[in-house]
């Protein structure tokens, strides 16, 4: 049963410029949510992707976008690349019902973005 | 409000001892909290987790302690072995939404 498959794994990209990150639910998952880990810190929730719509978002601005296909994979697509973007960027899949809810999130190994 | 905080920022326990990670909380509309266990480039992945109607669950060797009037929750980790190095992570959640909000980790080492 494969997990979330996330690529590419690793990515350097120059200030100004887009960057298109995806991710393949788990087998059976219809809930997409994609997190910013920094360096040393905590994942920071960016937003949720359920029936292709977005369902929440974080604090982050409307550089970070994303969108959901047909068969539940997701991208996430930052503009205008920061320094301060540089992070491992994870994807987490789960059932409809919510983070609070007994489906707990599977989160792939992530993208490990670096913007120099 | 959002918040949740962590402590120690890393740890170092020897095998066979007790590991144990600390998280606080202000929202009180929190009501599933759940710790992530996190290996160098990996994802993290779920440990356990709790929900304030019950004050301890136990599974294997790691173990959730929840004080909710005092809005602490904390994993043991009972005889601590070297694969249990890790960067742990608490979070929180309230049903209906659809965010963790992440404590910023705990790095464990255990000494063989």
């Amino acid at each position: 049963d494969a997990g979330v498959t996330q690529s590419p794994t690793h990515l350097i990209k120059t200030r100004g410029q887009q960057v298109t990150l995806r991710c393949s639910p788990k087998s059976g998952h219809d809930t997409v949510s994609w997190y910013q880990q920094a360096l040393g810190q905590g994942p920071q929730f960016i937003f949720q992707y359920y029936e292709e719509e977005e369902r929440q978002r974080g604090n982050f601005p409307d550089r970070f976008s994303g969108h959901q296909f047909p068969n539940y994979s997701s991208e996430l697509n930052v503009n205008a690349l920061l320094l301060g973007d540089s992070a491992l960027y994870l994807c987490a899949s789960s059932l409809v019902g919510g983070a609070g809810s007994n489906y707990g999130y599977t989160f792939g190994s992530g993208t490990r973005l670096t913007v120099v | 409000q959002q918040q949740v905080k962590q402590s120690p920022q890393s740890l170092i326990v020897q095998k066979g001892g007790i590991s144990i990670i600390n998280c606080a909380y202000e929202n009180t509309a929190f009501d599933y909290f759940p710790w992530y266990q996190q290996f160098p480039g990996k994802g993290p992945a779920l440990l356990i987790a709790i929900r304030p109607d019950v004050s301890e669950k136990k599974e294997g060797r790691f173990t959730i302690s929840f004080n909710k009037s005092a809005k602490q929750f904390s994993l043991h980790i009972m005889d601590s072995q070297p694969g249990d190095s890790a960067t742990y992570f608490c979070a929180a959640a309230t049903s209906g939404t659809y965010k963790y909000i992440f404590g910023t980790g705990t790095r464990l080492k255990v000494l063989a």
